[in-house]
C-alpha cells in the first residue's frame, strides 16, 4: 500500500502571494488533517476534514483553508503569506469516522514553505 | 485546553545503554496518548500509543512507554540504545471523548532531540 505522498517538496514563495499544497492519502483512510511545524517546534494542528467537510480546526486564521476531494485527496491553501508562515506543512491520514480519538495517523514527508 | 510537556530538548546516551525520553501531558478526560519519531527530511513515524488497560505498552523498534496517570507522564524507554535511534521524538496526547469540532486534535509537545552516541 502506498503511503501519504505530498507535493511540492520545497517551496519558496514572497509575502503577499498565495499557496496550494497538495496532499494524498495512504490508500483507504478517509480522514486528512494538516499540520503546521516551524523549525524547532512541534507539529500545530491547522485542520481536519471528514467527508470532503472540515470537522476540527486549531488556532489558525481564515487565510488559512482546506479542501478534501471525493478521493480523500486534499489541498492546504494559505493566502496572503506572512514571514511566519515559513514552516514544514505536515499532511496526515487515519482511517476511522474521523471522530476517534484512537485512531494513529500517518504522516506524510511534508512541504517545506520559505517566504521571503 | 490540552499541552504535552517534553522537558528536554536534547538526551544523549551511549550505544548499548538504556533511553528514556520524558513526557507529561494535560488534557480533560482521559488521555491518548502517543509516540511518534521523526527522522531528517521525513514525515513523523507513529511508534506506540496507550489508549487503555496495561500501563506498559509496547511499540515498533523495541520501544516502549509507561502511562503514569497520577504523575500524567507518558515516557518513552528502550532497554538498549542504537546508534539508528538517532532522531527527534515527539510525545502528543489527544482527549478520549468528543465534545466538539477540534476534539480530535492531537496537540504534540516540543520534540527531543535524541543522539546515540557510538
Amino acid at each position: 500500500e502506498t503511503g501519504v505522498t505530498q507535493s511540492p517538496t520545497h517551496l519558496i514563495k514572497t509575502r503577499g502571494q498565495q499557496v496550494t499544497l497538495r496532499c494524498s492519502s495512504q490508500s483507504g483512510h478517509n480522514t486528512v488533517s494538516w499540520y503546521q511545524q516551524a523549525l524547532g517546534q512541534g507539529p500545530q494542528f491547522i485542520f481536519q476534514y471528514y467527508r470532503e467537510e472540515e470537522n476540527g480546526r486549531g488556532n489558525f486564521p481564515p487565510r488559512f483553508s482546506g479542501l478534501q476531494f471525493p478521493n480523500y485527496s486534499s489541498e492546504l491553501n494559505v493566502n496572503a503569506l506572512e514571514l511566519d508562515d515559513s514552516a514544514l506543512y505536515l499532511c496526515a491520514s487515519s482511517l476511522g469516522q474521523g471522530l476517534s480519538g484512537a485512531n494513529v495517523l500517518t504522516f506524510g514527508a511534508g512541504s517545506r514553505l520559505t517566504v521571503l | 485546553a490540552q499541552s504535552v510537556a517534553q522537558p528536554e530538548d536534547q538526551v544523549n546516551v551511549a550505544e548499548g545503554n538504556p533511553l528514556t525520553v520524558k513526557c507529561t501531558y494535560s488534557v480533560s478526560g482521559n488521555p491518548y496518548l502517543f509516540w511518534y519519531v521523526q527522522y531528517p527530511n521525513r514525515g513523523l513515524q507513529f511508534l506506540l500509543k496507550y489508549i487503555t488497560g496495561d500501563n506498559l505498552v509496547k511499540g515498533s523498534y523495541g520501544f516502549e512507554a509507561e502511562f503514569n496517570k497520577s504523575q500524567t507522564s507518558f515516557h518513552l524507554k528502550k532497554p538498549s540504545a542504537l546508534v539508528s535511534d538517532s532522531a527527534l521524538y515527539f510525545c502528543a496526547v489527544r482527549r478520549d471523548s468528543y465534545s466538539g469540532a477540534g476534539s480530535y486534535q492531537l496537540t504534540f509537545g516540543k520534540g527531543t532531540k535524541l543522539s546515540v552516541i557510538p
